[in-house]
């Protein structure tokens, strides 16, 4: 079955860094997410992206964050300057149609220090 | 933004028996809901899924059950197997642009 990639696996970084965490969609999708999973708790929406720009955020999603597409394969989310409370997995996500199955990809681990 | 609940947070199951987890949600708008499946470290893995076009669908021992009127749904395993033993996830969307999770049920399948 066609995979998400994410890279990478762990990121720690010092508090007020900024971090790119980068995807890679499986290749003849269209739609993007990026969600976030704070340990233990339920996974949260940051943002989704579709035909070169976001299509819906969540209230999480502030001007600390940022989303980009810079390529045909890869799609990037950058915090600005991290907060010790960025700390979660980080998951890209993506279809190819609409009311289609999220493909998830392994998430990143970020933790801000 | 809890649009999309589930209520019960743990759930243990005996293996071979049925396990049946619920999720409720608010907005009657939503018109597709899934269900995850999550391993600690990993990604969600998708299990199921179904339109709110239809009340039932299956997928080998993996049923899930939709009642529009009721703004619930549940998933039904059977028989459960020890290897079921994760986070289950619901989720529901309106269009494309956003899947809502609910809170996740840790089930455990005794052996």
């Amino acid at each position: 079955e066609p995979e998400v990639t994410q890279t990478p696996s762990h990121q720690v970084t010092q508090m007020g860094q900024e971090v790119i965490l980068r995807c890679v969609p499986i290749s003849n999708h269209l739609y993007f997410y990026w969600y976030r999973q704070i340990l233990g708790q339920k996974v949260e929406f940051l943002v989704s992206f579709y035909n070169n720009e976001i299509s819906e955020k969540s209230e999480i999603f502030d001007d600390q964050f940022s989303v980009e597409r810079p390529d045909g394969s890869n799609f990037t989310l950058k915090i600005r300057s991290t907060k010790l409370e960025d700390s979660a997995m980080y998951f890209c996500a993506s279809i190819g149609r609409p009311n289609e199955k999220l493909f998830f990809g392994s998430g990143t681990q970020l933790s801000v220090l | 933004d809890q649009q999309v609940k589930q209520n019960s947070p743990s759930l243990s199951v005996q293996e071979g028996r049925i396990s049946i987890l619920n999720c409720d949600y608010t907005n009657s708008m939503f018109d597709y809901f899934l269900w995850y499946k999550k391993y600690p470290a990993e990604g969600p893995t998708f299990l199921i899924s179904i339109s709110s076009i239809k009340d039932k669908n299956e997928d080998g021992r993996f049923t899930v059950f939709l009642n529009k009127s009721a703004k619930h749904l549940s998933l039904h395993i059977v028989p459960s197997q020890p290897g079921d033993s994760a986070v289950y996830f619901c989720a529901a969307s309106k269009g494309t642009y956003k899947y809502i999770f609910g809170t996740g049920t840790r089930l455990k399948v005794l052996a």
